[in-house]
């Protein structure tokens, strides 16, 4: 099956640093997601790139794409204890219909 | 406008009753999407649909899975004769159904626990 990379599994940093999480995927898409899930809740959809993009920001979030590499980074800057979380990456593939996400990347966030 | 929403958030069931999983889309949400969730892994797809219509239902299990999307209620996800290792968490998230709206919104999940 074809599903979303996410590395690494599990990053812990200290308040004030920044988190780069990166996701891989193998077949070729619309567009790529980035969600976060706290523990025992919900997702909570945070940016959308398409495929003719490399580069979008919202407030401190920064995501890149490299089609020819088929890969995306997440970068949040300046982390705060409150973005502890699950990060996961999602994929619309062409020709489907359905998103695939990767086990995503846990992210721990010392204050 | 409420977003997606959810019911049971939590259902406990023994080995070999039926779960019902309810999902309310969000207003003008045409598309639904169901996925599980294991303990301490990713979400897996389960089915797409669309009002009457099933669209993919490539991740659904051959047996005991099945899924409703009726022209009025909430969509339904029913797992009969339910097995320990259906214990998850599910997932439903609903779209426009619209070109260039593709973000799907979450709702809050059902936690079932079979024991």
């Amino acid at each position: 099956s074809q599903q979303g990379e996410e590395d690494p599994q599990a990053l812990s940093i200290q308040e004030g640093e920044n988190a780069t999480m990166n996701c891989s995927y193998k077949t070729s898409i619309n567009n790529l997601q980035w969600y976060r899930q706290n523990s025992g809740r919900g997702l909570v959809h945070l940016i959308l790139i398409r495929s003719n993009e490399r580069e979008k920001h919202s407030g401190r979030l920064r995501v890149t794409l490299d089609t020819s590499k088929k890969s995306s980074s997440l970068l949040i800057t300046a982390s705060r204890a409150a973005d502890t979380a699950s990060y996961f990456c999602a994929t619309d593939n062409t020709g489907g219909f359905k998103t695939i996400f990767g086990a995503g990347t846990r992210l721990f966030v010392k204050a | 406008n409420a977003g997606v929403m959810q019911n049971p958030r939590h259902l406990v069931r023994r080995r070999g009753q039926e779960a019902r999983l309810r999902c309310s889309p969000m207003k003008g949400h045409s598309h639904v999407y169901w996925y599980r969730q294991l303990p301490e892994e990713g979400l897996k797809f389960m089915v797409y649909l669309q009002k009457e219509n099933i669209i993919d239902e490539s991740g659904m299990p051959k047996e005991r899975f099945s899924a409703e999307f009726p022209k009025e209620g909430p969509s339904i996800l029913r797992i009969q004769q339910v097995v320990r290792g259906d214990s998850a968490a599910y997932f439903c998230a609903s779209s426009p159904g619209t070109l260039g709206q593709e973000t799907q919104y979450f709702g809050p999940g059902t936690r079932l626990l079979v024991l």
